[in-house]
């Protein structure tokens, strides 16, 4: 089956800094990648969509001067949360799609920020 | 706009009872109904999935879903629990198209007791 990878699956940091997520196709191509955010015990919330080679589509609410979205290529998504306070601190979840219309999507891993 | 409600944010059940996890939707065009299943500190892994056809849809690990048109609903069900079932679970819509955006249900916590 289709697989997608995180790293770091875990990370922390302090105030103010910032860190970048990878997600990883690892076996096919990937046209569309979203970022999900998942706090303690709560559902997954679409923070925004990645098409290959255009800017991200952000979801209502969601920063996206703080939370930078690259699709550089058909299977690499990186998100980077710029000046991380300890709000940020979170569950975030990668899947990703081979394309549009009723296509799965396959979902990373996920990594575990938290901000100090 | 699509929604999803998930009632009962927990269920137990006793090792070989019956699960039943429920699921309601609503959207505007023909929606495309998942259910993902997660365990702790991991992402989600498909259960199941509708698109078309046949509502009543099986999938892994021994579940099944069925598509009830005039209920709006895709409640999860499997015969007889067992202890690796105990995990969230995830009742998710899409209405499919260009951004296969996905809109996920609060989850429901399953336990599975001895």
């Amino acid at each position: 089956g289709a697989v997608v990878s995180q790293h770091p699956s875990w990370v922390i940091c302090k105030s103010g800094t910032s860190v970048k997520i990878e997600c990883r196709s690892l076996d096919f191509q990937a046209t569309t990648m979203f970022w999900y955010r998942q706090f303690p015990k709560q559902s997954l919330m679409l923070m925004a969509t990645s098409n290959e080679g255009s800017k991200a589509t952000y979801e209502q609410g969601v920063e996206k001067d703080k939370f930078l979205i690259n699709h550089a290529s058909l299977t690499l998504s990186t998100l980077t949360v710029t000046s991380a306070h300890p709000e940020d601190s979170s569950f975030y979840i990668c899947s990703a799609s081979a394309a549009g219309g009723i296509s799965e999507q396959y979902f990373g891993p996920g990594t575990r920020l938290t901000v100090t | 706009a699509q929604s999803v409600t998930q009632l009962g944010s927990h269920v137990s059940v006793s090792e070989g009872a019956l699960v039943l996890l429920r699921c309601n939707y609503s959207s505007s065009v023909p929606p495309y109904l998942f259910w993902y299943v997660q365990y702790p500190n991991q992402g989600l892994q498909l259960l199941l999935k509708y698109t078309t056809g046949a509502t009543l849809v099986k999938g892994i690990n021994g579940f099944e879903a069925e598509f009830k048109k005039s209920e709006t609903s895709f409640h999860l069900t499997k015969p007889s629990a067992h202890m690796s079932d105990a995990a969230e679970y995830f009742c998710a819509v899409s209405e499919g198209g260009a951004t296969n955006k996905l809109i996920f249900g609060t989850g429901t916590l399953l336990a599975v007791q001895p």
